[in-house]
């Protein structure tokens, strides 16, 4: 069973404070990465893609992924109170040629003005 | 250029009855992918569809199938409809490795 583990929250930061997110992952074969925003009543909305160990940055938000001890992470500086969604981990554990995602239960944040 | 839309957009059904949803993916974009989002068990996984071939399925019974088009448009049907069923339904589309998200159907099953 190929899971994606979130802390489900709700974590709470207060305005410009820089929120962390934090997903593990059980398949290790697992090649790309992905972080989604949810708003509620709306769709997931892609924000940031991983697909090697590292850091990736994009304005305020930064994807880091440890493939040797399976984690993945967002962090978001500067929070905004429009940062307030829920947050899901998605990963793809079948590599290329596939885009099956399996995701997380995700992480709601709630960014305090 | 128009993201992926999704047709319905809401659709109250009865038990036993059958629904047919629609996506239509960014234009270009040739692999579609069904899920499912329910509070109890998030989003998960229906099946994937490339150039008219579904590639992958997800761990759900044969009452939920689909297809897609030449026009990479894609459908859904979920046959006697179990109240179970009611969730949102998404639909992805992507060019290489990355998914967007339709806005969504929500069913509700009564």
């Amino acid at each position: 069973q190929k899971e994606v583990e979130q802390n489900s929250g709700p974590l709470s930061v207060p305005e410009g404070a820089i929120a962390s997110l934090n997903c593990t992952y059980s398949d290790r074969g697992s090649q790309s990465f992905f972080w989604y925003r949810q708003y509620s009543g709306k769709s997931p909305e892609l924000i940031m893609s991983i697909y090697s160990n590292g850091d990736k940055e994009d304005g305020r938000f930064t994807a880091q992924l440890n493939k040797a001890s399976q984690y993945v992470s967002l962090l978001i500086r500067d929070s905004q109170p429009s940062d307030s969604a829920t947050y899901l981990c998605a990963v793809n554990p079948l590599g290329a040629g596939s885009y099956q995602l399996t995701f997380g239960k995700g992480t709601k944040l709630s960014v305090i003005p | 250029k128009a993201g992926v839309t999704q047709t319905p957009r809401y659709l109250i059904k009865t038990r036993g009855q059958q629904v047919t949803l629609s996506c239509s993916p960014i234009s270009g974009h040739r692999s579609v992918s069904w899920y499912q989002q329910t509070p109890g068990q998030g989003l998960q996984f229906l099946f994937e569809y490339f150039s008219e071939t579904q590639r992958n399925k997800g761990n759900f019974p044969g009452r939920f199938s689909g297809r897609q088009f030449s026009n990479s448009r894609s459908e859904m049907n979920v046959s006697t409809l179990e109240l179970g069923d009611s969730a949102l339904y998404l639909c992805a589309s992507s060019l290489v490795r990355e998914q967007f998200f339709g806005p969504g159907t929500r069913l509700t099953v009564l």
